[in-house]
């Protein structure tokens, strides 16, 4: 299986700033990677596909990169509403793994 | 508008059955591979499985937890996809939610709790 490994595990910020999360993927996954946030008693919301393509209606605050085994999502101009839980995906090979998570908290 | 809406959940003895149902609208159903995903309380993401279209003769796919034990079904025609779930173990409990697959699961469900306990 592919393990997938974010960094860091949580993360604290202020409103206004800008913050990169990194998925390192045990093997090459090319660019089949996505990026999903999940906030509190919510379902995950798909963010970015293919690396670094942006899910229609997704801000362009989000932005992807990466290829191979690294990758990283950036978000841009924190808000409220942008705390959350992230989780990069690979879907290179099966069985699909989930990163265990980043956990963007206000400071 | 895309919808993906769980129902089935609850509390199941360890050893017992349960089948989850996903309602999906908006969308050419038929023509989408569907995934469920489940989350243990105050853990992270877990595949479980994939059942894909006609054309692919509604193959499947599963994770190594729950293979032998979980089988993912789905009616085009009534636009629903299942996971019937067996020999539940404790280690089920989780919330489980459908998605819509392009590329990656582009859309998700509100999610459905499975609870086993005695």
């Amino acid at each position: 299986d592919i393990q997938m490994t974010q960094s860091p595990s949580s993360l604290s910020a202020s409103v206004g700033d800008r913050v990169t999360i990194t998925c390192r993927a045990s093997q090459d996954i090319v660019r089949d990677l996505a990026w999903h946030q999940q906030k509190p008693g919510k379902a995950p919301k798909s963010l970015i596909y293919g690396g670094s393509n942006l899910q229609s209606g997704v801000p362009s605050k989000f932005s992807g990169s990466g290829s191979g085994t690294d990758f990283t999502l950036t978000i841009s101009s924190l808000q409220p509403e942008d705390f959350a839980t992230y989780y990069c995906q690979q879907y290179r090979t099966y069985p699909i793994t989930f990163g265990q998570g980043t956990r963007l908290e206000i400071k | 508008e895309v919808q993906l809406v769980e129902s089935g959940g609850g509390l199941v003895q360890p050893g017992g059955s349960l089948r989850l149902s996903c309602a999906a609208s908006g969308f050419s159903f038929s023509d989408h591979y569907m995934d469920w995903v489940r989350q243990a309380p105050g853990k992270g993401l877990e595949w479980v499985g994939r059942i894909r279209d006609k054309p692919n003769v509604y193959s499947t796919e599963y994770a190594a937890s729950v293979k032998g034990r979980f089988i993912v079904s789905r009616d085009d025609s009534k636009k629903l996809v299942y996971l019937q779930m067996n020999s539940l173990k404790s280690e089920d409990t989780a919330v489980y939610y459908c998605a819509k697959v392009k590329y990656d699961l582009d859309y998700w469900g509100q999610g459905t709790l499975v609870t086993v306990s005695s």
